[in-house]
């Protein structure tokens, strides 16, 4: 199956700072998503981009397939932004998940 | 986007008996959903598919006879945790493909703790 890599694994921010988490994947997918998963673990979709560059307030995210990576910006991060950021990949119609980024905002 | 739910949120049941968990899709139909486990501080591990209709495809090493997969209707997948033990402790997640097919959306999780 698609190997999925997260980095960094953690990130503390402090309020107000900017950040890029990335997403590499082993092979050509159809499909790729981003998650915020809160402190009750519900999974918060944040963007479908299996390519291009969307941009969703402070979020925004861009995937390069032919390089077969993916990139989250978080700008002006607020305490809210904390959580585990996760990347999943559609692999054979099912979703591969990374291991995730824990990310941290500190006031 | 498209709403996935799932029932209940938590419980609590004691060790050797079986635990039913729903999932739903609200506005949409969805021949297909899917049946993920977590463990604290890891990612999302795929069980199963659950297909409408048919029986369930599991992932290697997961138990069917442990784990039924019922997908019943086009709204409604449920997993059953037989004879549950402590190390079935887990959360439990469904999820489902929107109208399209594409994006995916995940319930609220299922928090189980076998005593």
């Amino acid at each position: 199956g698609i190997q999925v890599e997260q980095s960094p694994p953690d990130l503390i921010l402090q309020e107000g700072a900017n950040s890029t988490l990335r997403c590499n994947f082993s092979d050509s997918v159809n499909n790729l998503q981003w998650f915020h998963q809160n402190p009750w673990g519900q999974l918060i979709n944040l963007f479908y981009i299996p390519s291009g560059t969307k941009q969703n307030g402070r979020l925004s995210a861009t995937t390069v397939a032919t390089e077969r990576y993916s990139l989250l910006y978080i700008s002006s991060s607020q305490t809210t932004d904390s959580g585990v950021y996760f990347c999943a990949v559609e692999d054979d119609y099912k979703l591969s998940f990374g291991a995730g980024t824990t990310v941290t905002v500190r006031a | 986007g498209a709403v996935v739910s799932q029932h209940p949120s938590w419980v609590i049941c004691k060790s050797g008996t079986s635990v039913k968990i729903e999932c739903r899709s609200l506005d949409f139909q969805a021949t297909t959903m899917f049946w993920y486990r977590q463990f604290p501080k890891q990612s999302l591990m795929l069980m199963a598919t659950s297909n409408e209709g048919s029986k369930a495809t599991y992932e290697q090493g997961v138990e069917k006879d442990k784990f039924l997969i019922n997908h019943a209707s086009l709204t409604l997948s449920t997993l059953t945790v037989t004879s549950a033990h402590p190390e079935d402790s887990s959360f439990y997640i469904c999820s489902a493909r929107d109208r399209m097919n594409t994006e995916a959306f995940f319930g609220q999780g299922t928090r189980l703790t076998v005593v």
